[in-house]
């Protein structure tokens, strides 16, 4: 099954632009991943899904077009611009493998996003 | 406007059942995934298991031994039991909705606002 790997934090000033990433285990380099913000003591929101090709579907409700994705080899990228005290979250990638009895969903361990 | 509604004990002894359950309020019950996942504190999200409206179950391995996803489609609701519960059980579980389809199997688009369980003796 693999691995999605997130750096713990990350910064950013207000206005600024700021690229979280989430890294997948070799191998899994076609695998799409779903982000979700994760809002101070709030349950999780999903954000859009990404694969190589880019976007995936829509975005979540909500989700400002300051938001966008890329993806590129194993990495599965989310970019805000114009950083708003909003913004300040945990951020959570996952993704799904597996089909039947061996379906499973799998998380990276979140980044957290603070806004300066 | 879809809307999860969840609840259930929130202390538990070691060795106890959880059993949590998750209304769904508005929309579509047949046409989606229903999931529950949960986050030890300071931790990141894991994927506890999911069911759809005829009862079809996925587990977590890790947890699959202690686990069990049920429906009552006439209430538009599912539930979660988790037995032999420890304190490396305590964590905020939520339900969340599973999206159908080719392109967006799985995302999940709607959340509960968790439920706190602690584990303590």
């Amino acid at each position: 099954q693999p691995v999605l790997t997130q750096p713990p934090s990350a910064s950013a000033s207000l206005g600024a632009s700021v690229t979280l990433t989430c890294t997948l285990s070799n191998g899994y380099s076609n695998y799409k991943v779903d982000w979700y913000q994760q809002r101070p003591g709030k349950g999780p929101h999903f954000v859009m899904r990404v694969g190589t090709g880019g976007i995936v579907g829509s975005k979540g409700d909500g989700i400002p077009d300051r938001f966008s994705v890329l993806g590129s080899g194993l990495n599965r990228y989310l970019t805000i611009k114009n950083i708003q005290e909003e913004d300040e979250s945990d951020y959570h990638c996952g993704a799904d493998h597996g089909s039947g009895s061996n379906f499973l969903k799998v998380f990276g361990g979140g980044t957290k996003l603070t806004v300066l | 406007q879809v809307q999860l509604q969840q609840w259930g004990a929130g202390l538990l002894k070691p060795s106890e059942t959880l059993s949590l359950t998750c209304v769904v309020d508005g929309g579509s019950f047949s046409d989606y995934y229903w999931s529950w996942i949960r986050q030890p504190p300071g931790k990141g999200l894991e994927w506890i298991g999911e069911i759809n409206h005829s009862g079809s179950t996925k587990y977590n391995p890790s947890l699959e031994s202690r686990v069990t996803i049920s429906v009552d489609t006439s209430k538009n609701q599912f539930s979660l039991n988790l037995s032999s519960m420890t304190a490396a059980d305590t964590a905020v579980y939520y339900c969340a909705r599973g999206k159908t389809g080719t392109t967006m199997r799985g995302a999940m688009d709607v959340w509960g606002k968790g439920t706190t369980v602690t584990v303590s003796s």
